[in-house]
């Protein structure tokens, strides 16, 4: 089955703390992504990779690394988490930048 | 501004309804266009998916893109409960753009039985 696979799907952890989440696609696709959703704010992107090696920033990078070792991985990482890192993050991946994307079913994280 | 503003609603309809969901944007250099529907608990999956302007239609779902008013609609006719869910509005630009993917805040519907 086609799919884009998040770990772990909830996560609580301490200001501080880093933390990695990570994205797995079985697709073969060159493109991935992370998403941060919030209330009245929508589906924000923090990172993309157009494919291996090769990762820029969305539009809220800050406080976020991403790596692109493998084509079929790309895990977000959060070396010092802050409260207002707190929401619910998406992987995705397509095929090309601009295909239709197919989503993780999310990342639930609250820093104290 | 936002590049891409979506009403969030909450929009609650009778079972049977025609439903029109809409978004608006301020990036004329948006060209690909594409509708998600997300259900509770759920990521976001595919609904319509449509390059520059006009209409395409799958079933009961029909995409409008009017890039002359920068406006993008998506109508659900014979609206079913099983429709209830987050309707997410979704651009890019391509270009020197590449890999940004812009959505609006969502639209959560809800369909009476």
């Amino acid at each position: 089955e086609a799919q884009v696979t998040q770990n772990p799907r909830y996560l609580i952890t301490v200001t501080g703390k880093k933390l990695t989440v990570t994205c797995s696609q079985n697709m073969n696709h060159e493109y991935m992504s992370w998403y941060r959703q919030d209330p009245g704010l929508g589906l924000r992107q923090i990172y993309y990779s157009m494919n291996v090696e090769v990762t820029d920033k969305g539009d809220v990078p800050e406080g976020y690394k991403v790596s692109r070792k493998e084509k079929r991985n790309f895990p977000l990482i959060l070396e010092s988490p802050s409260p207002n890192q707190t929401s619910l993050y998406f992987c995705a991946s397509g095929t090309t930048y601009n295909s239709p994307l197919h989503f993780g079913n999310g990342t639930r994280l609250t820093v104290t | 501004q936002k590049e891409v503003e979506q009403d969030p609603g909450p929009l609650s309809v009778p079972e049977g309804a025609i439903v029109s969901l809409n978004c608006t944007y301020s990036n004329s250099a948006f060209q690909y266009f594409m509708w998600y529907r997300q259900y509770s608990r759920k990521g976001p999956e595919l609904l319509m998916y449509t390059y520059s302007s006009g209409n395409k239609e799958d079933g009961r779902f029909t995409a409008q893109v009017d890039k002359s008013s920068k406006y993008i609609s998506l109508f659900i006719r014979d609206s079913q409960p099983s429709d209830s869910a987050t309707y997410l509005c979704a651009m890019n630009a391509g270009g020197t753009s590449y890999g940004k993917l812009t959505f609006g805040q969502g639209t959560i519907l809800t369909v009476h039985p």
